[in-house]
């Protein structure tokens, strides 16, 4: 079945540092790609979709890239806050008509110190 | 603007006994709920995903008989936890999706405990 890895648990970085969390996924077809950023107590948002080989979401300064050679959406952001403190997800939907199942990948937790 | 209401946001319950959770749709017409549960440091688990007009789907792992599920209409979704034991604890996520490829937008969570 569709898969998605996140590399990373755990993140700690200090203010404006770079940030990358690695996602691969394993999906047949053209899967969408999501980035979640989930906070304490609160449910998962989105932050941005990609569909497409190529396709670049971004949306608060973060960006990923869908690479379908690599099978990869990783998440970046050139200069971390200490407000992006929060746990991220990877997602993919897959691209079988009528699919409707996310499959999400186990979280990395971005630590971002003052 | 379109959210997703969960409630009740926690909840204790003793071991054995039930609890049900509900999920409102706000500002928009939901086609799909989908509800997830997400263990302690665990991900999100697919629970069941429930399309109007057609049969609640459920995943592996989850039963219609342990975790029944009620979608009367496109604004409102209920799921009971049967039976609670430890390993049901976590937050209970609803995501629900208008239509088309819209990624589904998320509620905050009914988080469960179990005594």
């Amino acid at each position: 079945g569709d898969s998605v890895t996140q590399t990373e648990g755990q993140v700690a970085l200090s203010e404006e540092d770079f940030l990358t969390i690695h996602c691969n996924y394993s999906a047949s077809g053209y899967p969408t790609l999501f980035w979640y950023v989930q906070y304490p107590g609160e449910g998962p948002q989105l932050l941005f979709r990609a569909s497409r080989d190529k396709e670049k979401g971004s949306s608060r300064g973060f960006e990923a890239t869908y690479d379908k050679g690599t099978t990869s959406f990783h998440l970046r952001k050139a200069s971390v806050q200490e407000s992006d403190s929060a746990v991220y997800y990877c997602a993919l939907r897959g691209s079988h008509t009528g699919n409707y199942k996310y499959v999400f990948g186990a979280g990395t937790r971005l630590k971002v110190i003052a | 603007g379109a959210l997703v209401y969960q409630y009740p946001r926690r909840t204790i319950c003793k071991s054995g006994t039930s609890m049900r959770m509900e999920c409102q749709a706000v500002g928009f017409q939901a086609t799909s709920v989908a509800w997830y549960r997400q263990s302690p440091q665990k991900t999100f688990e697919l629970i069941a995903l429930s399309t109007v007009n057609s049969a609640i789907k459920y995943e592996q792992n989850f039963t219609q008989e342990k975790f029944p599920i009620s979608h009367p209409n496109l604004s409102f979704s209920s799921m009971t936890v049967l039976n609670a034991y430890l390993e049901d604890r976590g937050l209970y996520l609803c995501g629900a999706r208008r239509q088309g490829n819209q990624a589904p937008l998320f509620g905050e969570g009914t988080r469960l405990s179990v005594l």
